[in-house]
This record gives C-alpha cells, sequence and structure tokens, in this order.
C-alpha cells in the first residue's frame, strides 16, 4: 500500500492564481480531511469528508474548496490564491467509526503564496 | 470547544537526559488522546495513544498517561536519542464522533550527542 499520497511536494503561486492539491489513499478509508501548518500553530483543520459525496467546513475554510467524488481522492482547491495561504498542507485518512482510530498523514504540500 | 495546549519549545536535552512534554485538554464527552511526531520533511507519524481515562500508551520507549482527573497526556521517555529529533504534537480526537483530531501547537525537540 501506498497509503496516502500527495501531489505536488512544492508549488509557488502568484497572488491570484488558482490551484489544486491532489490527495489520494489506496486503504478504502472513509474518512478524508486536509490540514493547514503554520509555524507555531499546530495543524488547523481546513475541511472533512466521511465519505464520496459528503463534505463539511473545519476550523478555517474560507478560501478553499473540496469534493469527494470518489473514496479514494480528495482533492482540495483553491480559488485565488492569497498570501495567508503560505503554508504546509497536508492530508489525512482514517476508518470512520469509532474516534480512536489512527489518522495517516500524507507528506505534505509546501505552497508558497507571492 | 475542545482544545489541547502544549508546553512551548524548544526543548533541548543532552543525549541519555529524561524528557517530559507537558500536554493538558479541554474536552467535552470522552476524547481519544494521541502523540503525533513530525520528523524533519516529513509528515505526522502516530506515536502513541490512550483510547479512556488511566489507559497508557507506549511506543519506542516513549510513554503517556490518560489523567481525567488532571485533564493531562503527558509525553515522557527515559533517554533520548540524537534520533528522537522531532516535533511532537500532542492531539485529541473531536468527542463528536466525527473523526476531527485538534491538535496542540506542536513541540521541537533537539537532542545534542
Amino acid at each position: 500500500n501506498a497509503g496516502v499520497t500527495q501531489t505536488p511536494k512544492f508549488q509557488v503561486l502568484k497572488t491570484g492564481q488558482s490551484m489544486t492539491l491532489q490527495c489520494a489513499q489506496d486503504m478504502n478509508h472513509e474518512y478524508m480531511s486536509w490540514y493547514r501548518q503554520d509555524p507555531g500553530m499546530g495543524l488547523r483543520l481546513i475541511h472533512y469528508s466521511v465519505g464520496a459525496g459528503i463534505t463539511d467546513q473545519g476550523e478555517v475554510p474560507n478560501g478553499y474548496n473540496v469534493s469527494r467524488s470518489t473514496t479514494e481522492d480528495f482533492p482540495l482547491r483553491l480559488l485565488s490564491a492569497a498570501p495567508s495561504q503560505t503554508s504546509v498542507y497536508f492530508c489525512a485518512s482514517r476508518q470512520t467509526s469509532g474516534n480512536s482510530y489512527e489518522q495517516y498523514f500524507g507528506p505534505g504540500t509546501r505552497l508558497t503564496v507571492t | 470547544g475542545d482544545s489541547v495546549t502544549q508546553m512551548e519549545g524548544p526543548v533541548t536535552l543532552s543525549e541519555e537526559a529524561f524528557l517530559t512534554i507537558n500536554c493538558t485538554y479541554t474536552a467535552t464527552g470522552y476524547p481519544s488522546l494521541f502523540w503525533y511526531v513530525q520528523y524533519p520533511g516529513e509528515g505526522l507519524q502516530l506515536l502513541l495513544k490512550a483510547t479512556k481515562a488511566d489507559d497508557k500508551g507506549s511506543n519506542k520507549g516513549f510513554e503517556a498517561t490518560y489523567r481525567k482527573e488532571t485533564t493531562s497526556f503527558h509525553l515522557e521517555k527515559g533517554s533520548v536519542q540524537v534520533s528522537d529529533s522531532a516535533v511532537y504534537f500532542c492531539a485529541l480526537s473531536d468527542s463528536s464522533n466525527t473523526g476531527k483530531l485538534i491538535f496542540g501547537q506542536g513541540t521541537t525537540l533537539q537532542v545534542k550527542p
């Protein structure tokens, strides 16, 4: 199993540009989520999904869109990038039932918006 | 709402020293508690977890006990190694059972030979 994969690893955008961060998992996990990591702030939840066709907002959803058309994929879209979105983005997945299951994280995408 | 507070870093120790990283939480219900570790340039990996009061999670010489009375989940290791240098995150699983993780701000550990 590849686990959770993310592409690209690095990206530089200009303000106002759009892009999609890709995330895929091959563990048949129902639950997937996106976090951003900023210095001194830990990881903050952006959006999450409990299954195909179902998404919901996390703590910091503004400026980001998601959709979940398959169990495997959970892309994160930035429609009009802003410097405040410069961050490291992590995708994660886990089994759905219960709150004790481990979340598996991807390697991250480092995004810089100039 | 639910929250996690970790001791601020960075923490700098000599090899073979004793490590404690404090973590306290605020939550409704009965969350599960986790410690994740992030090595330089990598994603987060689960280090250990505890799912109910008085449970002790352990892995790779690290331990943490779920203390409901003090709402704490402190991470300890008896003898750290240079290879333990990383960022450590305490987290709780949202008590609404949606699977959301709430993280502390992270504590950087640097171990010197």
